[in-house]
């Protein structure tokens, strides 16, 4: 079956700093591809998305690029703020359907 | 647009009893799905229902069931409640079938205690 491997957290990082948090998956076919971040009380919100190979997702200064040679899904930003603080979820959906396989999620603590 | 809302936000429960949670999908969007966040298992589909017809379900016991309705308000319900069903529930909706693009939209969550 489906699945997503994400690295283990929790991460703490500075402000400024540069920020990977890696994903992969197995999958049959081609799934599309995304990152979701839940903050303290509320539910998840899509932060970007790829739906094929090569595709690069990006919102808010984060990025991800759809590798399917490596089965990767790696989530990176530049330079994080205190705002950035949150669970990050990588997640994958089939072709059909609408269900969600998430990572286990990583936490994400950002420091002044 | 209205967001994916979810009653009701917090529920304290009893091992025995039943629930009910409610989901009210984005105007339009005509399929709703549910999962169940724990600290242990992470995420977990529950099951997923469009046109009132459920069109997957996850690996959970019978004791949970869930329902949509015409208007593709859903209803999850879980029997004879245990202590290890105390759990943050989410609802997601999303728009038409069929497309890869079709993104899914969570509400806050129920958070639901069992004592």
């Amino acid at each position: 079956g489906n699945s997503v491997t994400q690295m283990e957290g929790p991460v703490t990082l500075s402000e400024e700093a540069f920020l990977t948090i890696n994903c992969t998956y197995t999958a049959t076919g081609y799934p599309s591809l995304f990152w979701y971040v839940q903050y303290p009380g509320e539910g998840l919100q899509l932060l970007l998305k790829a739906t094929k190979a090569d595709d690069k997702g990006s919102n808010k200064g984060f990025e991800a690029t759809y590798r399917k040679e490596t089965t990767s899904f790696h989530l990176e930003k530049g330079s994080v703020q205190v705002s950035d603080s949150a669970v990050y979820f990588c997640a994958l959906k089939e072709t059909s359907g609408s269900r969600l396989t998430f990572g286990e999620g990583t936490q994400l603590t950002v420091n002044p | 647009k209205a967001g994916v809302t979810q009653t009701p936000r917090y529920l304290i429960k009893t091992r025995g009893q039943q629930v009910t949670l409610s989901c009210s999908p984005i105007s339009g969007h005509r399929s709703v799905s549910w999962y169940q966040q724990t600290p242990g298992q992470g995420l977990q589909f529950l099951f997923e229902y469009f046109s009132e017809t459920q069109r997957n379900k996850g690996n959970f016991p019978g004791r949970f069931s869930g329902r949509q309705f015409s208007n593709s308000r859903s209803e999850m319900n879980v029997s004879t409640l245990e202590l290890g069903d105390s759990a943050l529930y989410l609802c997601a909706s999303s728009s038409p079938q069929g497309t890869r693009d079709n993104e899914q939209y969570f509400g806050p969550g129920t958070r639901l205690t069992v004592t």
